[in-house]
């Protein structure tokens, strides 16, 4: 089946500090979404991204389809961005949602 | 505020009793799913309903059932048959349409006891 791995899975960052993270799937892509679990379980949509760069704040993502691959970038990093960051593929049938591993962050002060 | 609201938020199952999740939404969504989070891992889906009357199985729905009488509402049943039911569950929906946004609701902890 379709499958979505992030990389990597878990991080430390000092505050302030710049971080990539990384998003592979193994079929082409109708849709990639970026979502940060906070500490209390709920899902915040952070971009809606199927190709190109979009960019909200200090958060930014690339998305190159034809390689199959999505970037998400933090840069000046705070303790709020701590938790989990997931990517997920949508399916053409039934726009199911396909989740990677997550990647488990945190930002030490 | 629109927005899709789950409850309760946390929920208590002796074994072999059936429970029912609630997920409600007034973004006038046409699509509505469920998922199941594990400890430390990603979400898979339950159940999804793409229009009311209708909802297919997703990839772990042994044990659990679904229904949707209205386009507002998606209760999820976890059966006696579901071996495993502690766990974190998630409601989304989307508009209708090919790669559109899901947007999720706050999560409901269910945990046997």
């Amino acid at each position: 089946g379709i499958q979505v791995e992030q990389s990597p899975p878990d991080l430390i960052l000092q505050e302030g500090a710049n971080s990539t993270l990384r998003c592979n799937f193994s079929d082409s892509v109708n849709n990639l979404q970026w979502f940060h679990q906070n500490p209390w379980g709920q899902l915040i949509n952070l971009f809606y991204i199927p190709s190109g760069t979009k960019q909200n704040g200090r958060l930014s993502a690339t998305t190159v389809a034809t390689e199959r691959y999505s970037l998400l970038y933090i840069s000046s990093s705070q303790t709020t961005d701590s938790g989990v960051y997931f990517c997920a593929r949508t399916e053409a049938a039934g726009n199911k949602l396909t989740f990677g591993g997550g990647t488990r962050v945190l930002v030490k002060p | 505020d629109g927005g899709i609201t789950q409850s309760p938020k946390y929920l208590f199952r002796k074994e072999g009793q059936n429970v029912t999740l609630s997920c409600e939404q007034n973004l006038n969504h046409d699509a509505m799913y469920w998922y199941r989070q594990d400890p430390g891992q990603g979400l898979r889906l339950i159940y999804y309903s793409q229009i009311v009357n209708d909802f297919q199985k997703g990839d772990i729905a042994e044990g659990y059932s679904v229904s949707r009488e209205k386009k507002e509402s998606f209760p999820l049943t976890v059966t006696s048959a579901q071996k495993n039911p502690t766990a974190f569950y998630l409601c989304a929906s989307s508009i209708a349409g090919v790669g559109t946004e899901a947007f999720f609701g706050q999560g409901t902890r269910l945990t046997v006891v």
